[in-house]
């Protein structure tokens, strides 16, 4: 079965820093990894996602995450955080049949964003 | 374009209630997703449909939640009766399917509370 680590519940960055969100997947074959963010109020929102080839990935709102297969790892980076960003973030794993396009996701984590 | 919209936002009943939440999906899309999301158990896949038919259920946490599609643009998550475990925000997401392996788009969100 599937599954989703993210080691991080909370972090706190200074606006203007950059930020680093961990990921750690479980999955027997060649993983489908995404992330999302999700508002206060809001829904989720996909930021990127990685199927196969270059396994840096670029997303919306100046996002990138990098898959390291030796690692099972999929860490989200943004190099100047803004206080937009405040939001709870989620890493999700895709078991992808024939039948279906279900999603596991992470536990979250919340990033607070300091003036 | 109208994204996933759900109703009510905000429902608060009283134990042994029913309730019912309501859910359109973004026209043209084939998956429709039910997730409930609390502090304890994070995100959690109910069920789904592909074509309006229900294709896993396995998340239904017990007999007391039912969900149905009756056509493409209307789904609903029945509690009854309610419990106040059953707290929680259920979301509904849509995706079109293969094409976008991943993309869900996710509604705001109905925010339960029994008491």
């Amino acid at each position: 079965a599937q599954s989703v680590t993210q080691p991080d519940i909370h972090i706190t960055v200074s606006e203007g820093a950059s930020l680093e969100l961990r990921c750690n997947y479980s999955y027997g074959a060649t993983p489908y990894l995404f992330w999302y963010v999700q508002s206060p109020g809001q829904g989720l929102q996909l930021l990127l996602k990685y199927f196969s080839g270059d396994t840096l990935v670029q997303g919306i709102k100046g996002f990138e995450a990098e898959f390291k297969r030796s690692q099972s790892s999929f860490n989200l980076r943004k190099p100047s955080v803004h206080w937009s960003d405040a939001a709870e973030y989620f890493c999700a794993v895709g078991a992808l049949k024939a039948a279906g396009n279900k999603l596991t996701f992470g536990g979250g984590t919340r990033v607070l964003v300091k003036p | 374009d109208a994204g996933v919209i759900q109703s009510p936002r905000h429902e608060v009943t009283e134990m042994g209630q029913e309730v019912t939440l309501r859910c359109k999906p973004i026209s043209g899309h084939d998956y429709l997703f039910w997730y409930r999301q609390t502090m304890m158990r994070g995100l959690e896949l109910l069920i789904y449909f592909n074509n309006n038919v229900p294709i896993d259920d396995s998340g239904m946490p017990e007999d007391r939640f039912s969900a149905k599609m009756p056509n493409a643009s209307f789904s609903t998550l029945k509690i009854q009766p309610s419990e106040p475990r059953d707290s929680a925000v259920y979301f509904c997401a849509s995706t079109p399917g293969q094409g976008a392996i991943g993309e869900l788009f996710f509604g705001e969100g109905s925010r339960l509370t029994v008491l």
